[in-house]
């Protein structure tokens, strides 16, 4: 079993909201990642956990906050975004840090208004 | 610091045909790994297909295979009898041994056609 899974799927928020995705595996992995991708683009990495805790953080604004409440679970929260935000959010799991590939989840497409 | 070339932004293929996508690397590391991943219109991520550096012989996943050159740092995909289901974006992909960071190339899309 390979999956990852993410809520909500679509989301839309005003600029003052706090809103909050969330990612789940049930495969073990130490490792979670979010990424995000704009239309046409590849991902953009945006945070690496290993082993619940913060490994890399790729210089992301203070409006994203990663959570990562237990070894299967993974949250970013949202606040104060901006239109230039709205993306899909994807997450990724991998066995260990050090074991290579990532496996995704279906994505948060995001819309700021 | 890693790079990940993708020279074809499109490609078309008929069905039941065999098509190649290419990519090219360059890394200064010896300990690396490299994917290809697609990204259908529903938009899942979907790990396609993985090399390690250090093995000499191409990966194949049933229809899929690479084509992996180390000293031409070239690592191309070949879909065989290729179906409807397989339009998509593909990604090719890098990682070294000691990062967590997946490099992406910048994408070539897949139509196929009847």
């Amino acid at each position: 079993d390979t999956e990852v899974t993410q809520t909500p799927k679509h989301l839309v928020m005003g600029m003052t909201n706090k809103k909050s995705l969330k990612c789940e595996q049930h495969m073990g992995h130490r490792a979670m990642y979010w990424y995000k991708q704009k239309a046409k683009k590849p991902p953009e990495l945006m945070f690496v956990y290993s082993y619940e805790k913060l490994s890399i953080n790729e210089s992301v604004p203070s409006r994203f906050s990663p959570e990562c409440p237990n070894s299967s679970l993974l949250n970013l929260h949202l606040h104060a975004l901006q239109p230039e935000d709205s993306a899909l959010y994807l997450c990724a799991s991998s066995p260990t840090a050090d074991r290579r590939e990532q496996y995704f989840g279906p994505g948060t497409r995001l819309t700021v208004t | 610091a890693q790079t990940v070339t993708q020279s074809q932004p499109e490609m078309s293929v008929q069905e039941a045909e065999t098509v190649t996508l290419s990519c090219t690397y360059d890394t200064s590391e010896s300990d690396y790994y490299l994917f290809w991943y697609k990204q259908p219109p529903s938009r899942q991520m979907i790990l396609v297909i993985r090399q390690e550096a250090y093995k000499q012989q191409n990966a194949t996943e049933n229809r899929f295979s690479v084509n992996f050159q180390k000293a031409a740092k070239s690592f191309s995909l070949k879909i065989s009898d290729s179906q409807l289901g397989d339009a998509a974006m593909y990604f090719c992909a890098s990682v070294t041994g000691t990062a967590s960071k997946l490099t992406f190339g910048t994408g070539t899309r897949l139509q196929v056609t009847l």
